[in-house]
């Protein structure tokens, strides 16, 4: 089935250690995304990138990084610096031609401890 | 980027008709309205966009006032499985591969009671 993937769904990390979320689409968009969702708040756009090898910071960059080498993959790393890393990730993608929707994937729940 | 405004909650009864209201006095000629839902602990699910007509599909109907400044999502029987966090959401237009994220606000939160 096509969709948008993302792994773990928790994930537990110690405090200092930078720690990698995966997030892969099969749909064939070229557009994905980052969010960052806390208890009872909005989502918060964290990067997101149009085209491979591209990518724009959003609201709440600081504290993390991205890459895009792939079409299908928009691996999201929390760093050591990211001071308040416990939160829902939420990872979208969409198509970049025209006004279509995003698709979501059902987010990953980080806890550092 | 343009903003939304939304209530913070609503609730409504089963079967009946919701009127999901949703301001953005500084949207762009160029900005669609988008409409997201998230239930608890899931990743928002896509319900409607539109850009100046009303639009209507399977799941809503979207009213998109004439000066655009304000959109209503109308659910036209509620159900119990529509409780959910309601987003109203502006998306810009890509230009060259620039543009086009969704910037999403606090959302409204339905409640649906039997």
């Amino acid at each position: 089935d096509g969709g948008i993937t993302q792994s773990p769904k928790y994930l537990f990390r110690k405090e200092g250690q930078n720690v990698t979320l995966s997030c892969e689409q099969n749909l064939n968009h070229d557009a994905m995304y980052w969010y960052r969702q806390d208890p009872g708040q909005g989502l918060r756009l964290i990067y997101y990138s149009q085209i491979v090898n591209d990518f724009q910071k959003g609201d709440i960059a600081e504290g993390y990084s991205v890459s895009r080498e792939k079409k299908e993959s928009f691996p999201l790393t929390v760093t050591s610096a990211q001071k308040n890393p416990t939160a829902f990730y939420l990872c979208a993608s969409s198509i970049t031609v025209g006004q279509t929707e995003a698709f979501f994937g059902q987010g990953t729940r980080l806890t550092v401890v | 980027d343009a903003k939304t405004t939304q209530p913070n909650s609503m609730e409504s009864n089963e079967e009946e008709p919701v009127h999901l209201p949703c301001n953005h006095s500084t949207i762009s000629g160029t900005d669609y309205i988008h409409w997201y839902r998230q239930l608890p602990s899931q990743g928002p699910e896509y319900v409607i966009h539109g850009l100046t007509s009303n639009v209507n599909n399977r799941m809503a109907s979207l009213a998109i006032a004439e000066d655009r400044k304000s959109s209503t999502l109308i659910l036209h029987r509620a159900t119990l499985r529509d409780a959910a966090v309601y987003y109203c959401i502006l998306r810009e237009e890509l230009i060259y591969n620039q543009g086009g994220k969704l910037i999403f606000g606090q959302g409204t939160e339905l409640s649906v009671k039997p």
